[in-house]
């Protein structure tokens, strides 16, 4: 495997299901993000870890539980979904993590989720 | 709050001609601007990363060029192919971003006839 890559790429649950997407990085990089991106809307950073510690939580429901167990790996687990909340989630990494960073974030090809 | 408008929303172009997509921001204090393409059902793929004391940027037959103090980016693909059909979307990297300083636009979804 090589880049990043995310399991499983179709998802569909209930609003009382319990599910977890999972994202695996192999580029050696420190940082690691979830992002949302819903139908006409732009894509929406919803979690960013570096080194393994979480240092952003951009205001997401707490129906989201994101786990980051080494610099590798990155789940995010799901409980009591809304059906707004369908959409696709995309995992990305990078080397490094600065606001002001001119670094580049690889992305893996997401997680279609859909709640009924 | 940054925000990052993309226009056309979407372009439909027969094959072998050059074309350009527009992207604008509203707060020009930015660090860098990446222009991303994505596939249908798929992630991003970045294109070009122009950072804010760059003009331009080419790659292929890709040109990215970036005006900062007018709060606008174009991307400029020549001699456009049916595989250069995707979404294309600008995202710029500032102070008044989210999180990772990283602003979206909603894309231009690009189809290049045959």
């Amino acid at each position: 495997e090589t880049g990043v890559t995310q399991t499983p790429r179709h998802l569909v649950m209930g609003m009382t299901n319990k599910k977890s997407l999972k994202c695996e990085q192999h580029l050696g990089h420190n940082a690691m993000y979830w992002y949302k991106q819903s139908a006409k809307k732009p894509l929406e950073l919803m979690f960013v870890y570096s080194l393994e510690e979480r240092v952003e939580n951009n205001s997401v429901p707490s129906r989201f539980s994101p786990e980051c167990p080494n610099s590798s790996h990155l789940f995010l687990h799901l409980h009591t979904l809304q059906p707004e909340d369908s959409a696709l989630y995309l995992c990305a990494s990078s080397q490094t993590y600065r606001r002001e960073g001119t670094y580049e974030q690889y992305f893996g090809p997401g997680t279609r989720l859909t709640v009924t | 709050k940054q925000e990052v408008t993309q226009i056309p929303a979407a372009l439909s172009v027969p094959e072998g001609e050059n074309l350009v997509l527009n992207c604008s921001f509203t707060d020009s204090a930015i660090y860098n601007l990446q222009w991303f393409r994505q596939d249908p059902g798929k992630g991003l793929t970045s294109l070009l990363l122009i950072q804010s004391s760059q003009r331009e940027q080419t790659s292929g037959r890709l040109n990215a060029s970036l005006d900062k103090s007018s709060g606008r980016s174009t991307l400029y693909i020549a001699a456009s192919q049916p595989g250069d059909s995707a979404t294309y979307l600008c995202a710029v990297r500032g102070s008044g971003g989210g999180a990772d300083g990283l602003t979206f636009g909603k894309g231009t979804h690009l189809i290049i006839q045959p």
